[in-house]
C-alpha cells in the first residue's frame, strides 16, 4: 500500500527555521513528483512547492526564497526547509504524491499533515 | 498566475438530492482539473482528475465535467458521508486550488 508518513512540525518563533520531513513507501519514490500543500487554520488549501523526479523545483511565488524543497531518493524521503518564518505561515503542511510521472498533476496520496505554529 | 474561483461558497442540500459545484479558471487549463473532498481533521481525498475521471474507489455518484475554464462537480444523490468541503485544483501549471465549497445539510 502507498503510505506517506510525515514528521517535524511544532512551535517556532517568528524569523525562525524549521524542516519538515516525509517518508514514503509502497511505490517507486524516485519516479514521482512530490509536493507540499498547506492549510492555514479555517482556510482552504494552498499549494507550496513541488519537486519532480529529476529534482526540478517549483515554488509558490509568495514563498520563493524562504522555503526549499528537496528529496533523497535513497531514503524515499521528501523535505521542506522553511526559513524566516512568519505568523502567516502557521498551517498544517501536507506532504503528498502527484499522480503519474509528469511535472504537475493531481495529488493522489496525502500524508497525515504536520502542524507548524509560528508565534512568539 | 492562474486563479481558480469556486461557487457557491456554501451549498445547502438535503440528503438524496443532487448537488452541483462550479469551478472557474482565470485562463484555460484544458482538461487538467482535479476535485478533492476534505472532512474536518482529515487530509483531502482525490475524487476526480482529468476533469472527469473518477479516482480509484470513488463512487459513481460523483461526476466531473467541463474543459478550458469552466468545470463542474456533480454529486447525483447526496449521502450523509458526502457533507464536506470540496476543492478544485488546476494542474496545467503547478499549484492553484480554488477556495473551496462547503456542502452542508439543509
Amino acid at each position: 500500500d502507498v503510505q506517506v508518513a510525515q514528521s517535524g512540525g511544532g512551535l517556532v518563533k517568528p524569523g525562525g527555521s524549521l524542516t519538515l520531513s516525509c517518508s514514503a513507501s509502497g511505490f517507486t519514490f524516485s519516479d514521482y513528483t512530490m509536493t507540499w500543500v498547506r492549510q492555514a487554520p479555517g482556510r482552504g488549501l494552498e499549494w507550496v512547492s513541488s519537486i519532480n523526479s529529476g529534482s526540478y523545483r517549483f515554488y509558490a511565488d509568495s514563498l520563493k526564497g524562504r522555503f526549499t524543497i528537496s528529496r533523497d531518493n535513497s531514503k524515499n524521503s521528501l523535505y521542506l526547509q522553511m526559513n524566516s518564518l512568519r505568523a502567516e505561515d502557521t498551517a498544517v503542511y501536507y506532504c503528498a504524491r502527484v499522480l503519474g510521472i509528469a511535472v504537475t498533476g493531481p495529488v493522489d496520496f496525502w500524508g497525515q499533515g504536520s502542524l507548524v505554529s509560528v508565534s512568539s | 498566475e492562474i486563479v481558480m474561483t469556486q461557487s457557491p461558497a456554501t451549498l445547502s442540500v438535503s440528503p438524496g438530492e443532487r448537488a452541483t459545484l462550479s469551478c472557474r479558471a482565470s485562463q484555460s487549463v484544458g482538461g487538467n482539473l482535479a476535485w478533492y473532498q476534505q472532512k474536518p481533521g482529515q487530509a483531502p481525498r482525490l475524487l476526480i482528475y482529468g476533469a472527469s475521471t473518477r479516482a480509484t474507489g470513488i463512487p459513481a455518484r460523483f461526476s466531473g465535467g467541463g474543459s478550458g475554464t469552466e468545470f463542474t462537480l456533480t454529486i447525483s444523490s447526496l449521502q450523509s458521508e458526502d457533507f464536506a468541503f470540496y476543492y478544485c485544483q488546476q494542474y496545467n501549471r503547478p499549484g492553484a486550488f480554488g477556495q473551496g465549497t462547503k456542502v452542508e445539510i439543509k
